[in-house]
This record gives structure tokens, C-alpha cells and sequence, in this order.
């Protein structure tokens, strides 16, 4: 099974909002990540979790707060968004290292709107 | 200074025709993914290539990896509509935790 599930599938929130991005995975990956991506762009990477630990921010506004409770989950927490935030965002996981390495499995992702 | 230059960037073609798709780097990768994203979804995982000079194939779909690991090609064979979509290719250095992505190519096969 090579599944990576997330919640919601769409999301529109206002500036004011506070919600919620959900991530799921049961490969026993050690590794999970969010990541934007804009149409037609490649992703562009958001965090890094390793072994529940965040190990990579890349430079994200703190109106972006991860949280990793356990292994297999991953949540994207969000509040006073503004309207370029507005993308699609995706959840991915790997093995730690990987064999072979940095193969990431990627989820169907949540498409965000913010108003 | 793009690290991963991936082209074109957009394909418009028939349906019946070939077509390659291409990643350079002047870095080595110690793996180079291949993915296929359709509209609003993920990206899936088409294939991963370890070893300099692989050949991999799934069905009407060819990857290479170059000898030295920079580069990586997608060659599809009479493409059919269903293989429209955005194609990445990610590349894994040694040393780094994180995937490299080309700009993609987004690749449209009409009827």
C-alpha cells in the first residue's frame, strides 16, 4: 500500500479563519513533508519531519504551524492566511535516508482558497 | 540557476505520436524520480532510477538515467489523451534530505 490520504480535499477560509490540513500515511515512512504548489509549477517545499521532529522549515510565514503528533500523521495548521496563500497543498512521505533514496510518495492533496 | 533544467516545458501533441521529455543537471542524483500530476490531484509516482545508465519500462512509457546520474529522459510511445498531464522529475542527492524538482512539462494529447 502506497497511500498518502488528506483532508480535506477543498478548503475555503477566510482571513480571520483558523483550520486545519490533515495527513495520513501507514507505509511506515519516518519522513513526512508538506509542500505549495502553485498550477502549473512544480511543489515547492513547505517542511520536513523526521522521526516526529521537524527538521527542515523552509523560511515558511509562522502563519503556517505544523505538527507531527505521530508517526503516521501530519497536520498543516493555518491561520490569518492572506489570498496568496490560495494553492494546493500537499502532503508526501519516504523512508528516512530511503532505498532507494528520496523516493516520496505524494497525496492527493487539499486545494485552499482563501477569500 | 535552475539545478534540474527539465524540457520542454509544454507539449501539444496527436494522439498516435512519440514524444521525449528530458532532465539535465551538472549534479550527480543519487536517484531521479519520475511523477504524472493531473489537474487538482497529486502528483503519482511513475518510476524511481538508481543506477547510472538504467533503462526502465511501463507499458507504452521508457525511462533513462544517464551513465554519469545528471540526466534522466521519458519517452512516450504513441500517446494516447489519458497521458495528459504535468510530468516532474525529482532528483535525490547524496548528502540531502530533500528531492530536487525540474519546472515540469505539461504535456497535452489531443484526439
Amino acid at each position: 500500500d502506497t497511500e498518502v490520504t488528506q483532508t480535506p480535499k477543498h478548503l475555503v477560509m477566510g482571513m480571520t479563519n483558523k483550520k486545519s490540513l490533515k495527513c495520513e500515511q501507514h507505509m511506515g515512512h519516518r519522513a513526512m513533508y508538506w509542500y505549495k504548489q502553485k498550477a502549473k509549477k512544480p511543489p515547492e517545499l513547505m517542511f520536513v519531519y523526521s522521526y516526529e521532529k521537524l527538521s527542515i522549515n523552509e523560511s515558511v510565514p509562522s502563519r503556517f504551524s505544523p505538527e507531527c503528533p505521530n508517526s503516521s500523521l501530519l497536520n498543516l495548521h493555518l491561520h490569518a492566511l492572506q489570498p496568496e496563500d490560495s494553492a494546493l497543498y500537499l502532503c508526501a512521505s519516504s523512508h528516512w535516508g530511503g532505498n532507494p533514496r528520496g523516493t516520496q510518495y505524494f497525496g492527493p492533496g487539499t486545494r485552499l482558497l482563501v477569500l | 540557476t535552475q539545478l534540474l533544467e527539465q524540457s520542454p516545458q509544454f507539449l501539444s501533441i496527436q494522439e498516435g505520436e512519440n514524444l521525449t521529455v528530458y532532465c539535465n543537471s551538472s549534479s550527480v542524483f543519487s536517484s531521479l524520480q519520475w511523477y504524472r500530476q493531473e489537474p487538482g490531484e497529486g502528483p503519482v509516482l511513475l518510476v524511481t532510477v538508481v543506477t547510472g545508465g538504467e533503462v526502465k519500462k511501463l507499458k507504452r512509457l521508457t525511462f533513462q538515467f544517464g551513465d554519469a546520474r545528471k540526466d534522466s529522459s521519458l519517452h512516450i510511445t504513441a500517446a494516447q489523451p489519458g497521458d495528459t498531464g504535468l510530468y516532474l522529475c525529482a532528483g535525490a542527492r547524496s548528502g540531502y534530505s530533500t528531492l530536487t524538482f525540474g519546472k515540469g512539462t505539461m504535456l497535452l494529447v489531443s484526439p
